[in-house]
């Protein structure tokens, strides 16, 4: 199994910019989770899906951020605009029946 | 939401020695205890997890204990190696999916 596959794995953009950050969850995990680390806040979970559907979006930190999950095997995180404050490393993760999350390599982003 | 602390920050053992690290959280409705390892530059990787009609588990040299009337569950590694340097988190949550994560506590194990 190749594991969680994140896209692009490092984006340097400018401020005000679109970043659309992608993920693959494993093959038959219906749920799948985008949290961002930042050395200030720590590890947060921004938002989970089960079967393509958002289930909690409680953490996502404002109107900039969106997701979706148009089918089974992709996600996708968009900031617009971005700003700053946006830079951290973002991971995306994925369960099946068990209760184990599995991290993706993360998304290194950098807003200058 | 769930408010989780964790101690020490950094902790410093020498080989061989064990180290143990605690999570105390408030929300009594989580029932799922994991503990995270997150090695530099790389993603937090599942190490042992307690569920919350147990109170011990032990993996090998790992093993996590669960007090959940007192709201702490702690993390324990024996006979430590220099590969076990790295930086453990506790992520306390709620039926596998809402999880809150310590701050983390950054181990060096000196040889």
């Amino acid at each position: 199994d190749a594991g969680v596959i994140q896209s692009p794995r490092h984006e340097v953009t400018e401020m005000g910019q679109e970043v659309t950050l992608r993920c693959k969850p494993i093959s038959g995990h219906d749920y799948l989770f985008w949290y961002r680390q930042t050395m200030m806040r720590g590890l947060e979970l921004l938002i989970y899906f089960n079967n393509n559907v958002p289930i909690d979006d409680s953490g996502m930190p404002e109107d900039r951020f969106s997701a979706k999950m148009p089918n089974a095997s992709f996600s996708t995180l968009k900031i617009q605009p971005s700003e700053p404050r946006d830079s951290a490393v973002y991971f995306c993760a994925s369960r099946g029946r068990t209760d184990t999350q599995y991290f993706g390599p993360g998304t290194r982003l950098t807003v200058l | 939401g769930e408010n989780v602390e964790q101690h020490p920050s950094t902790l410093s053992v020498q080989e061989g020695d064990s180290a143990v690290i605690k999570c105390t959280y408030s929300d009594s409705a989580s029932n799922y205890f994991p503990w995270y390892k997150q090695e530099l530059g790389k993603r937090p990787q599942l190490i042992i997890d307690i569920r919350s009609n147990v109170g011990e588990k032990k993996d090998q040299r790992i093993a996590v204990t669960l007090n959940k009337t007192a709201k702490h569950f702690s993390l324990h590694i024996t006979e430590t190696q220099p590969e076990d340097s790295a930086v453990y988190f506790c992520a306390p949550g709620l039926n596998f999916n809402k999880f809150y994560f310590g701050s983390g506590t950054k181990l060096n194990v000196k040889p």
